[in-house]
């Protein structure tokens, strides 16, 4: 069955860049969604359709997805970026939505 | 202003059953999909099922399928959870959360969540 993986930690200094990755054969061939998560908070979607930006999603966060792996980068992190990040697939060869198992992301 | 409002968690005994709600406003409730995700505590988001803008399509987790019921009443702008033959596992907060694209949920996510409920199976 699909699996997406994701580290379960990442940690970055304020203002570097953060790059979080959710893997699984083939997931460039899939539309891959980001969704950032804080504490007693439901999950926000940062990223769809594997790059695109909602309204009010700062610049600073992108998306790829090529191959066997899709890539969020958070560019001049901030602490308020401090959250879990969920990166998520619509399976269309058994009609299911998946989420990765979460990355945490701290800033240093 | 767009919004999901969830409903009807509490406690339940395991093998009893639970209603939910998510009232819906802001937008046409009828040209979107919408689903439920749960997440159980200290745990990751896990899709429940989701139900298509028209009720057409309706799908669900290995997890829950032949327990919970997905339905909606679009006229109410009101999603429903039917869940029966609750079990330990199934205790979470559950989010309902709109498909972002008009009448498909295999593309673009969820881009509206409700604040969620809190369901808790235990004897």
């Amino acid at each position: 069955s699909y699996v997406l993986t994701q580290p379960p930690s990442v940690s970055v200094a304020p203002g570097q860049t953060a790059r979080m990755t959710c893997g699984e054969s083939n997931i460039g061939s899939k539309s891959v969604q980001w969704y950032q998560q804080k504490p007693g908070q439901a999950p926000m979607l940062v990223v769809s359709d594997n790059s695109d930006r909602p309204s009010g999603i700062p610049e600073r966060f992108s998306g790829s997805n090529s191959g066997n792996t899709a890539t969020l980068t958070i560019s001049r992190v901030e602490a308020g970026d401090e959250a879990d990040y969920y990166c998520q697939v619509w399976d269309t060869s058994s009609d299911f939505a998946l989420f990765g198992g979460g990355t945490k992301l701290t800033v240093l | 202003q767009v919004h999901l409002v969830e409903s009807g968690g509490g406690v339940v005994q395991p093998g009893r059953s639970l209603r939910l709600s998510c009232a819906a406003s802001g937008f046409t409730f009828s040209t979107y999909g919408i689903h439920w995700v749960r997440q159980a505590p200290g745990k990751g988001l896990e899709w429940v099922a989701v139900i298509w803008y028209d009720g057409s399509n309706i799908y669900y987790a290995d997890s829950v399928r032949g327990r919970f019921t997905i339905s909606r009443d679009n006229p109410r702008y009101t999603l429903y959870l039917q869940m029966n033959s609750l079990r330990a596992e199934d205790t979470a907060v559950y989010y309902c959360a709109r498909a972002s694209s008009p009448t498909t949920v295999t593309r673009g996510g969820m881009d509206v969540w409700g604040p969620g409920t809190t369901v808790t199976v235990s004897s």
